[in-house]
């Protein structure tokens, strides 16, 4: 079994704020790296499918990068607003064998 | 909305019991992909199927078994329940297989009694 790590587990932050994430992962056999977004009673929410190392994706104020050699990406959302409050997810694709970290619960607070 | 849809939203059913899982991609996708969500663990991958063909496995147990009809739509079939069997499960499809972004549904809640 493959581990994947997110860290932290939670955050909070005040309305504004900027914030980052982390997701580790094994750097061999890398295929492809997903970020979600999945809020409380609702399915994930596709953010970025991430393949190529050194890799920028950005959608509006989240963006994200790719390091495949060091086995980690980061999630970065800028001026943070209560909607962005959820629980933000990596899967690590292992040639189409997918290994979840367990989230980082990210609370927006007015 | 996704576009992918499941039956049933909530499943009751006692320990020794066999359910099915149904789920229809969204129109064009081809992959289909099913995942467990217990409450002590995370999202768990269960299987993956392309086109009609089993892409990839992860960790599915061998009372649960999967299949992909020619119309695309997909069921998972769940037997023996056990207590512990008691999760949410999801499908999402795919276009594709490889670095295609996933389109999930909204999950059927099985609860084992």
């Amino acid at each position: 079994i493959l581990n994947v790590e997110q860290s932290p587990q939670s955050l909070h932050v005040q309305e504004g704020d900027s914030t980052n994430f982390t997701c580790s992962f094994p750097s061999s056999n890398f295929y492809a790296l997903h970020w979600y977004r999945w809020e409380t009673a609702k399915s994930p929410e596709a953010l970025f499918v991430m393949t190529l190392n050194g890799d920028e994706k950005k959608k509006g104020r989240i963006s994200a990068t790719l390091n495949t050699k060091e086995g980690y990406s980061y999630l970065y959302i800028k001026g943070s607003q209560p909607e962005d409050s959820a629980t933000y997810l990596c899967a690590f694709d292992n040639f189409n064998k997918f290994y979840f970290g367990s989230g980082t619960k990210l609370n927006v607070k007015p | 909305d996704s576009g992918v849809t499941q039956t049933p939203k909530h499943l009751i059913t006692a320990t020794g019991q066999r359910v099915t899982l149904r789920c229809s991609p969204r129109s064009g996708d081809l992959s289909v992909y099913w995942y467990q969500q217990s409450l002590d663990q995370g999202l768990q991958f269960l299987i993956q199927y392309y086109n009609g063909e089993e892409r990839a496995k992860g960790n599915i147990l061998e009372r649960f078994s999967a299949q992909q009809f020619p119309d695309l739509h997909s069921e998972l079939n769940l037997s023996s329940l056990e207590l512990g069997d008691s999760a949410l499960y999801f499908c999402a499809s795919s276009v594709e297989t490889r670095d295609e972004t996933q389109y999930f549904g909204p999950g059927t809640r099985l609860l084992v009694l």
